[in-house]
């Protein structure tokens, strides 16, 4: 069965310092989403991307946040400046078609010392 | 999207049938509803949706109420694999796409 991949699984990173966090959707998939979910919270939206561009966004994808697709098959999403309240496990997903049946990653542990 | 509003927590004994309710009273026409599931920390995996028909699959069913107020997510024969935060989520309509998690029921299933 086909999977969402997430590269690294866990990254430690130090206040301050940028960060880019890797995601490999469904090969024919065409939307593209970011979750986060700090330590005993829920699964929060971040960003949808959707035809090279972002569709919408929350209110923690603040001006620190930004997401790429640099080439057919990758999708990112990059942490300019950390901080500690940063730390959590992100999650990719990706979708073929307008419906919420989404398919997620394993998470990249994301730890800011 | 609509609310909706589930259990803190549940106990399954293993084989037997679980049973999760999930109130949705605002859910509009066009809604659909979702669930999903996320075992200890790995990325949630969707389970089944619906709009207004009953729904089986080969992981669960969905029973959606007439006035499609209400639903609930049936595992047939719980295994402690089952183990896991459930999340019932009405999204479609303008807003499809995005997931809206709540807290969710957690399911444990015991021997």
């Amino acid at each position: 069965e086909p999977e969402v991949t997430q590269t690294p699984s866990h990254q430690v990173t130090q206040m301050g310092q940028e960060v880019i966090l890797r995601c490999v959707p469904i090969s024919n998939h065409l939307y593209f989403y970011w979750y986060r979910q700090i330590l005993g919270q829920k699964v929060e939206f971040l960003v949808s991307f959707y035809n090279n561009e972002i569709s919408e966004k929350s209110e923690i994808f603040d001006d620190q946040f930004s997401v790429e697709r640099p080439d057919g098959s990758n999708f990112t999403l990059k942490i300019r400046s950390t901080k500690l309240e940063d730390s959590a496990m992100y999650f990719c997903a990706s979708v073929w078609g307008t419906t919420s049946l989404q398919y997620f990653g394993a998470g990249t542990r994301l730890s800011v010392l | 999207d609509a609310k909706t509003t589930q259990p803190t927590s549940m106990d399954c004994a293993e084989g037997r049938a679980a049973n999760l309710p999930c109130n949705h009273s605002t859910i509009s026409g066009n809604e659909y509803v979702y669930w999903y599931r996320q075992i200890h920390s790995q990325g949630p995996q969707y389970i089944i949706h619906g709009l207004k028909n009953n729904e089986t699959n080969e992981m669960a069913s969905l029973i959606i109420t007439e006035d499609r107020k209400s639903s609930t997510l049936i595992l047939p024969h719980a295994t402690l694999r089952d183990t896991a935060v459930y999340y019932c989520i009405v999204t479609g309509g303008t807003s499809y796409g995005k997931l809206t998690f709540g807290q969710g029921t957690i399911l444990t299933v015991h021997p």
